[in-house]
This record gives C-alpha cells, sequence and structure tokens, in this order.
C-alpha cells in the first residue's frame, strides 16, 4: 500500500513566523499536489509539481518536490491568519488510473 | 457559475435506512471521485469511475452502491446505513492528460450523520 506521511499533524505559531510542512513516501509519484482546506468546505488546489527537483511559489508559499519524486516540502514565509487552514499532499501514481493518494494532513494555525 | 455541487450539504438518518448523496459536474470531467473524510484518517477513497458506465472500488467501499449513467452524475448509496458511515463525504472531479493529472475539483461536502 502506497502511503504519504505528512509532517507535522499539527502547527499553532504566531503571524510572522515561517514554516515547513514535509510529505513523504516511499514510493515514485508522477506528480504531486498541495490541496489546502478550510472549515466546512471543501480541499482546494494550491499546486501541482511534476519534476523531481521542481520549485514553484505561489506568493508567500513555495512548494518543493523532491529529487527523486518521493517526498515534497510545502513553506511558507511570514505566515497570516489567513493561512490558517487544514494542508493535504497528494500523489499520483504512474499507474493510470487518475487516482490520487492523500496525506493525512497538516493542521495549521496562525494566531494574530 | 459552473463547478461542482454536492447536495444535501447536510442529513441526518437512522440507521438501517437507505440514503443517496449526489453530485453533479459541469465540466464533462472524465474522472469521478468519492471520498470520506474523518477525524485521524484523512480522505479515504470510496469510489472512483473514469468515464460513464465505468466505476470501480476504492478504499473503503463496503456499504456503499455507485452508478454513472451520465458523465455530470456520480450518486452515492448507503444500501443501509450504520454509525460507522457517520461523516464528511466529499465528491471530486479531474481531468487527466497522459501521465498528468490535472488535479481534483471538490465539492462542499455532505456531513451526514447516522443515529
Amino acid at each position: 500500500t502506497q502511503l504519504l506521511e505528512q509532517s507535522p499533524q499539527f502547527l499553532s505559531i504566531q503571524e510572522g513566523e515561517n514554516l515547513t510542512v514535509y510529505c513523504n513516501s516511499s514510493s515514485v509519484f508522477s506528480s504531486l499536489q498541495w490541496y489546502r482546506q478550510e472549515p466546512g468546505e471543501g480541499p482546494v488546489l494550491l499546486v501541482t509539481v511534476v519534476t523531481g527537483g521542481e520549485v514553484k511559489k505561489l506568493k508567500r508559499l513555495t512548494f518543493q518536490f523532491g529529487d527523486a519524486r518521493k517526498d515534497s516540502s510545502l513553506h511558507i514565509t511570514a505566515a497570516q491568519p489567513g493561512d490558517t487552514g487544514l494542508y493535504l499532499c497528494a500523489g499520483a501514481t504512474s499507474s493510470n488510473t487518475g487516482k490520487l493518494i492523500f496525506g493525512q494532513g497538516t493542521t495549521l494555525q496562525v494566531k494574530p | 457559475d459552473a463547478g461542482i455541487t454536492q447536495s444535501p450539504r447536510y442529513k441526518i438518518t437512522e440507521t438501517g435506512r437507505q440514503v443517496t448523496l449526489m453530485c453533479h459536474q459541469t465540466w464533462s470531467h472524465s474522472y469521478m471521485f468519492w471520498y470520506r473524510q474523518d477525524l485521524g484518517h484523512g480522505l479515504r477513497l470510496i469510489y472512483y469511475s473514469a468515464a460513464a458506465d465505468i466505476t470501480d472500488k476504492g478504499e473503503v467501499p463496503d456499504g456503499y452502491v455507485v452508478s454513472r449513467s451520465k458523465t455530470e452524475n456520480f450518486p452515492l448509496t448507503l444500501e443501509s446505513a450504520t454509525r460507522s458511515q457517520t461523516s464528511v463525504y466529499f465528491c471530486a472531479s479531474s481531468e487527466r492528460v497522459g501521465i498528468l493529472n490535472y488535479g481534483y475539483t471538490f465539492g462542499s461536502g455532505t456531513r451526514l450523520t447516522v443515529v
């Protein structure tokens, strides 16, 4: 069974701090995605990374795909209360099923 | 606005009753998925569909039935609801070209309580 492990599970920080969330697996993924979910809503896609070593930036969020395509990280610079939410990583396998494997999620709370 | 719509948003049902959760998407995406989200378990795949009339089991299919007679609709039926099926259910759709998965678009979820 392919698993994606996220760490940490919970993170509570003050506004302005930096943080990194990790997503690790022993499996290789053809692509990896990050989603953010707010209470009472479905997850919303933030980014897709495809190439090993790829780095993508979305304002204060930086996403990196590991060279071996087994892991990824999300770094937030100068976190704001609006960044609060559940962050999920999800990996696509190369088996052409269209399915994604989701990590358990990281709950981030940014206090003003 | 086009999108993916789930109904109802909230549902309370009794143990043993049949209940159907609806999912409708307006993009004509090929793939559709049903997930349940529970504390401590994350998102778990119940069933998915690659196209109309093609469905397959996910990680936790027992007690659920799906159908997909039209591309845009993917209803999920709990044949005889149990308390363990109390959860938040999400429908999602996606398009895919080659090996590149363009990501899922999720509905807003149905919060189901079985009493």
